[in-house]
């Protein structure tokens, strides 16, 4: 299986703030990269797909970049309502796999 | 637009079988793959497997044992059993549809639209 792990675990930032979250693939997955957002007690929302392609409906604030084995997440200025743990996954084989994900605070 | 709800018991005994039901509304559960995702307290997103509306199933090999996915195009609805539950298998269990998107030359997997979950807890 491909092993995704996420950089940081949680983080705290202040409403404004540029927020960046690091996903890394234990193989090359090309650019077959998925990032959610998951709020509890809530259906999870797709953010982007194809690592850099912004989901139809998500706030142009999110974006994604890379390629090969190294991912990134960026929300450009936090807003209160991304208060959340967002999760990459690889979708470029089975099984498809996530990250741990990465808790994002409000400070 | 089309909305996905899980349901079933939110209490299974250990070594009980786990039946959940995902009921689409909103447009035909045809054309897709529907995914089974879980998250157990604290813990990440599992996925556990996908069926597509005829009838071929993707599994988690961690869980393919004990897992069971099924689709009924009549009702809409996608089913999932899990056998031999144990208190390691207590989480939320979600639905979720497939979608397939081409860029660049490449055709791209992701799952758009996900429903709220349900709990699931394992205790005798």
């Amino acid at each position: 299986d491909i092993q995704m792990t996420q950089s940081p675990s949680s983080l705290s930032a202040s409403i404004g703030d540029r927020v960046t979250i690091a996903c890394r693939a234990s193989q090359s997955i090309s650019k077959f990269l998925v990032w959610y957002q998951v709020k509890p007690g809530k259906a999870p929302k797709l953010l982007i797909y194809a690592a850099s392609t912004l989901q139809s409906g998500a706030p142009s604030r999110f974006g994604g970049s890379g390629s090969g084995t190294d991912f990134t997440l960026t929300i450009s200025s936090l807003q209160p309502e991304d208060l959340a743990t967002y999760y990459c996954q690889q979708s470029y084989n089975f099984p498809w796999t996530f990250g741990q994900g990465t808790e994002v605070e409000i400070k | 637009q089309v909305q996905l709800q899980e349901s079933g018991p939110g209490l299974v005994k250990p070594s009980e079988t786990l039946a959940l039901t995902c009921n689409v509304s909103g447009d035909s559960i045809s054309d897709y793959y529907w995914n089974w995702i879980r998250q157990p307290p604290g813990k990440g997103l599992e996925w556990i497997g996908d069926i597509y509306y005829s009838g071929a199933t993707n599994y988690n090999p961690s869980l393919k044992r004990r897992v069971t996915i099924s689709i009924d195009t009549s009702k809409n609805q996608v089913s999932l059993k899990v056998i031999s539950m144990t208190a390691a298998d207590t989480a939320v269990y979600y639905c979720a549809r497939r979608s397939y998107a081409y860029l660049r030359g490449l055709g791209y997997y992701a799952m758009d639209v996900w429903g709220p979950g349900t709990t699931v807890t394992v205790s005798s």
